[in-house]
């Protein structure tokens, strides 16, 4: 089965130092990988994603995220952070069985980054 | 360029009742999904719509229905509420069926009571 796993509900940072939030997955073939934020009461905002190429991903906002194919993993990275970065994150793969872009998203992670 | 809307913003029902969501996606996509937030959990994918015809469906009942227009615009129903269907419905567009970037709106919170 497809599945993508955010292994902590919650990640405590103090501003300025670097911050991983977690993500594994499970699925047949090549991946396609996604991380998004969501604040408060909103949607979910786009961060970054993988498809191919390089191992490190560069994304939107100063995140990062780095595709480990061994350990199945798609760590969301940045090196410093800020307060306003407070949010929940959730990691996705695109299910791979149907040519539709169905994502199947993890729990999502908090991040609370604390001043 | 407008993003992805969605309406209305909030939304409470009676168990029983039956509800219709809208989304308009964003300019230039021809295609909407639709998913289910329940509070403290991922979205879940509830169907695709392209080109008119539900494309793919999640693990949803048939309480769950759904309609795109011509214009591209999409409305999802949920007939007979439960208490259970209370969540966030994000609507999100893509360009194709099989796009790879999908953008999502700011969702519809729909409380069932």
């Amino acid at each position: 089965a497809q599945s993508v796993a955010q292994p902590e509900d919650q990640v405590n940072v103090a501003e300025g130092n670097p911050l991983t939030v977690k993500c594994t997955y499970s699925v047949s073939g090549n991946p396609y990988l996604f991380w998004y934020v969501q604040y408060p009461n909103r949607g979910l905002q786009f961060l970054l994603k993988y498809i191919t190429g390089d191992n490190l991903v560069k994304g939107s906002y100063g995140f990062e995220a780095e595709f480990n194919k061994s350990q199945t993993s798609f760590h969301l990275k940045k090196p410093s952070a800020l307060v306003s970065d407070s949010a929940l994150y959730f990691c996705a793969v695109r299910d791979m069985r149907g040519n539709t872009g169905k994502l199947i998203f993890g729990q999502g992670t908090t991040l609370q980054v604390k001043p | 360029d407008a993003g992805v809307t969605q309406s209305p913003t909030h939304l409470i029902k009676t168990r029983g009742q039956q509800v219709t969501l809208r989304c308009s996606p964003k300019s230039g996509h021809d295609t909407v999904s639709w998913y289910q937030q329940a509070l403290g959990q991922g979205p879940q994918f509830i169907f695709q719509y392209y080109e008119e015809e539900e494309r793919q469906r999640g693990n949803f009942p048939d309480r769950f229905s759904g309609h795109q227009f011509p214009n591209y615009s999409s409305e999802l129903n949920v007939n007979a509420l439960l208490l259970g269907d209370s969540a966030l419905y994000l609507c999100a567009s893509s360009l194709g069926q099989g796009g790879i970037e999908q953008y999502f709106g700011p969702g519809t919170r729909l409380t069932v009571t």
